[in-house]
């Protein structure tokens, strides 16, 4: 199973970029790296994902490794209401299918 | 619109007093799932369901049980509750199995759960 890591929490000083890593070292070639959030104790909300290129939306960017072992999202101007907990995850395909969700970056944007 | 809605979002029970949390999706998706969050331990998943019919244990499935009869329901069976079976509970749903390009997953609004 691939697993993710991410540094528990981070700040980000409103209207600037926000860059939260994620390293993935045991993803395999067609695994995709999925972004959530969760706002408070709301569900997660989807954000992005991709393979190997790089992928943007009206949200933000993820910028996957050449090597695929890690992968950055950026909200390119964080707001206030950017702030909470962001989830990079990898599913599992083999044997079970999961989303391991894990702890998550706690992203806190200050004004 | 395309939602994934749970009942009761809030409740507060009894220990030993059976409880059904419901979950319906309006999206003809085939995988459905139930997760449980708690303080410092992230989203971890209780059952998952690849279609009709189709139930897999997730990480943490004691004191669980789900069925899936209908495509669209995903109820979550509490037989015996117990006070550390008290979290917060999220349903989800995804077209497709995890893996598949693009399979975004929706999730409930969340139910939370007491039991005394």
């Amino acid at each position: 199973d691939a697993k993710t890591t991410q540094p528990p929490s981070m700040d980000c000083a409103e209207g600037r970029a926000a860059n939260l890593p994620c390293n993935h070292s045991t993803i395999s070639g067609n695994e995709y790296v999925y972004w959530y959030r969760q706002i408070h104790s709301q569900g997660p909300q989807y954000i992005i994902h991709g393979l190997k290129n790089n992928e943007t939306n009206e949200m933000a960017s993820l910028i996957i490794t050449e090597d695929r072992k890690s992968s950055t999202l950026i909200l390119p101007h964080a707001t206030l209401r950017d702030t909470a907990v962001y989830y990079c995850i990898v599913p599992t395909t083999s044997g079970t299918y999961k989303y391991i969700f894990g702890t998550g970056t706690r992203l806190k944007v200050l004004a | 619109e395309a939602q994934v809605t749970q009942n009761p979002r809030y409740l507060i029970t009894v220990t030993g007093k059976k409880l059904t949390v419901t979950c319906s999706q309006n999206m003809n998706h085939e995988y459905m799932s139930w997760y449980r969050q708690d303080p410092g331990l992230g989203l971890r998943q209780i059952y998952y369901s690849m279609n009709v019919e189709v139930t897999d244990k997730g990480d943490v499935p004691e004191g669980y049980k789900v069925s899936r009869k209908e495509k669209r329901n995903f109820p979550l069976i509490l037989e015996s509750p117990s006070p550390n079976q008290t979290s917060l509970y999220f349903c989800a749903s995804s077209l497709f199995f995890p893996g598949r390009s693009g399979n975004t997953i929706y999730f409930g609004e969340g139910s939370w759960l007491t039991v005394v």
